[in-house]
């Protein structure tokens, strides 16, 4: 079946290391999203990538950083310059125009700071 | 700058009940709208999606509209179960410029059904 997968389900980071979340799809989706959820906030956009070798900046971007360099993969990294990553991080992916088909979520990780 | 607004946040329900969630968005200029269940966590699971030209959309049990001249959709939830316990959400999606398409989230309504 096609979907996509994150990984780890959990991840530690200690103070001042960077740590890199997987998110995988089989979907054949051009575009791919990374989005945080906090506790009564809801979900907010962190980075998109439309396109192979493009990603745009979403509302909270700082102290994260992503790649693009398959269709099928958009890994994102938590830098030490992210001052509060502990969250829950979402990945999700949709055709180039999302209209009729909407958007696909994978399961999250849950980042905390030790 | 588009928003989501939904209500209640909370909704506690006894088992076999018939129930409203309401979602309510400032910009009507709407590609499509739609609905997620997540589970305590868990990912996002798509419920139905209702495209801008669209009245209605319906799944199972559930039922979703789409006013988009008001800015409004509900979804309707008949027989509620145990299982349906869960917060749900609502998304729609716009048109951002430059071929980007923006997905903006209300903060959901928690669901408790109670046996």
């Amino acid at each position: 079946d096609g979907g996509i997968t994150q990984s780890p389900k959990y991840l530690f980071r200690k103070e001042g290391q960077n740590v890199t979340l997987s998110c995988e799809q089989n979907l054949n989706h051009d575009a791919m999203y990374w989005y945080r959820q906090d506790p009564g906030q809801g979900l907010r956009l962190i980075y998109y990538s439309q396109i192979v070798n493009d990603f745009q900046k979403g509302d909270i971007a700082e102290g994260y950083s992503v790649s693009r360099e398959k269709k099928e993969s958009f890994p994102l990294t938590v830098t030490s310059a992210q001052k509060n990553p502990t969250a829950f991080y979402l990945c999700a992916s949709s055709r180039q125009e999302p209209s009729n088909y909407g958007y696909t979520f994978g399961s999250g990780t849950r980042l905390t700071v030790v | 700058k588009q928003e989501v607004t939904q209500i209640p946040a909370a909704l506690s329900v006894p088992e076999g009940e018939n129930l409203v969630l309401n979602c309510s968005f400032t910009d009507s200029a709407i590609y499509n709208l739609q609905w997620f269940r997540q589970d305590p966590g868990k990912g996002l699971t798509s419920l139905l999606l209702i495209q801008s030209s669209q009245r209605e959309q319906t799944s199972g049990r559930l039922n979703a509209s789409l006013d988009k001249s008001s800015g409004r959709s509900t979804l309707y939830i008949a027989a509620s179960q145990p299982g349906d316990s869960a917060t749900y959400l609502c998304a729609v999606v716009a048109y951002s410029g430059a071929g980007s398409y923006q997905l903006t989230f209300g903060k959901g309504t928690k669901l408790s059904v109670i046996p």
